[in-house]
């Protein structure tokens, strides 16, 4: 069974710094990693996708790499804004499975 | 090029009672896939359907249940409601099974009572 483990849980960082959100899963059999933003009591906006087969996206500020073999992927993002403020999710789609599995996430507070 | 729309934003039901949530997918998109998410929690996949016929399912109860229609709209059931299932439910579209970008609505918020 694929579990993904996100760490921080939470993570407060004055603006204009750089920082690292990492996101680990168990099974390496994946199609693809996900990164999700939600804002408090909202859906879910799709950051970045990575295939199986890439190493990194990169969208503005935001790269997320992925290092299937290892199981891990970070998201980085520079020169952090009050605005990046919200929750971030990474989630795997399992090659041969319907599945879409979630991490718990990593709550961000960007203090102005 | 219309967003994934969910409704209701917001139900209250008591225990015992049925709810049926309905999702519009973003226009083209023929899979929709519905998710629950518990406070404080990551989403959890219910099920998926493509193309009107349910594709893959989550570790959920058969009291959980849903349709697409012809337009790729869906609707999820829920029976017998329990306290536990107070979450937020979250649908998801995409053109292919989870081989690309799947675009989320806004969710219902349900609260069981």
């Amino acid at each position: 069974k694929q579990e993904v483990t996100q760490i921080p849980a939470a993570l407060s960082v004055p603006e204009g710094e750089n920082l690292v959100l990492n996101c680990s899963f168990t099974d390496s059999a994946i199609y693809n990693l996900q990164w999700f933003r939600q804002d408090p009591g909202k859906g879910l906006t799709s950051l970045l996708l990575i295939q199986s087969s890439q190493r990194e996206q990169t969208s503005g500020r935001l790269n997320a790499s992925l290092d299937k073999s290892s199981g891990r992927s970070t998201l980085y993002i520079a020169a952090s804004q009050p605005g990046d403020s919200a929750t971030y999710l990474c989630a795997v789609s399992g090659a041969g499975s319907y599945q879409l599995t979630f991490g718990k996430g990593t709550k961000l507070s960007v203090i102005p | 090029e219309t967003g994934v729309t969910q409704s209701p934003t917001h139900l209250i039901k008591t225990r015992g009672q049925q709810v049926t949530l309905r999702c519009s997918s973003q226009s083209g998109h023929n899979t929709v896939s519905w998710y629950q998410q518990a406070l404080g929690q990551g989403p959890q996949f219910i099920f998926q359907y493509y193309r009107e016929e349910e594709n893959g399912r989550g570790n959920f109860p058969p009291r959980f249940s849903g349709l697409q229609f012809p337009n790729y709209s869906s609707e999820l059931n829920v029976n017998a409601l329990e306290l536990d299932d107070s979450a937020l439910y979250l649908c998801a579209s995409s053109l292919i099974p989870f081989r690309e970008t799947q675009y989320f609505g806004p969710g219902t918020r349900l609260l069981v009572l």
